[in-house]
């Protein structure tokens, strides 16, 4: 199994942009979780998915932030429009019932 | 409210060493569940054990140990005979039993430097 993947590794965006932060969860994981990490506030949870519905996004900071799964494989994490302080490396994880998390590589995400 | 702290946020040490990075945790329920990650320079996240608050018995894999107590609720990770590969970012985190899925809470995690 190749693992969670997310792409893109890294990338940098001028303030005002939007930007799509990718992943692809391991088959058969009915969870999907989209993480942020930043010096300040550390590692947070932004939102959670099961079987592809929305459960918990009390953790996305604002209305710029949409998350989105529209099948079993595939997941986008969106801002619009990016602002600097959305800088920090995002994390994309999937874990099946209670099993544990598996965490993809991250998405280091730079905004100027 | 569910937290994790990590008291040490910085631990140096030299090889050969065994090193104990601290955990505590607070939750109002009774199921819940403990996770260490380690976090290398490379950046992705590693799973390194998960453990149910029904099950105090303490873990040992190689080098590694962990020590679950319900009473001070504490989940703390000892490393012995440490090496330089294990320079690395730990995170010690929750998950509550009531939720649906695996959500966690994580500490502010310990930078873990290993000197030759």
């Amino acid at each position: 199994d190749a693992g969670v993947i997310q792409s893109p590794r890294h990338e940098v965006t001028e303030m005002g942009q939007e930007v799509t932060l990718r992943c692809k969860p391991i088959s058969g994981h009915d969870y999907l979780f989209w993480y942020r990490q930043t010096m300040m506030r550390g590692l947070e949870l932004l939102i959670y998915f099961n079987n592809n519905v929305p459960i918990d996004d009390s953790g996305m900071p604002e209305d710029r932030f949409s998350a989105k799964m529209p099948n079993a494989s595939f997941s986008t994490l969106k801002i619009q429009p990016s602002e600097p302080r959305d800088s920090a490396v995002y994390f994309c994880a999937s874990s099946p019932d209670r099993g544990r998390a598996f965490f993809g590589q991250g998405t280091r995400l730079t905004v100027v | 409210a569910q937290k994790v702290t990590q008291a040490q946020t910085e631990i140096s040490v030299v090889e050969k060493e065994d090193v104990t990075l601290d955990c505590v945790y607070e939750t109002r329920d009774t199921t819940y569940y403990l996770f260490w990650y380690k976090q290398p320079p490379s950046g992705e996240l590693v799973f390194l054990i998960r453990r149910n608050s029904f099950d105090e018995q303490n873990e040992i894999s190689g080098r590694y140990s962990w020590n679950f107590q319900k009473s001070t609720s504490s989940f703390n990770f000892t490393i012995t005979a440490s090496q330089v590969v294990d320079s690395a970012v730990y995170f010690c985190a929750l998950s509550e039993g009531n939720n649906a899925g695996n959500m966690l809470t994580f500490g502010g995690g310990t930078r873990l430097m290993v000197k030759p």
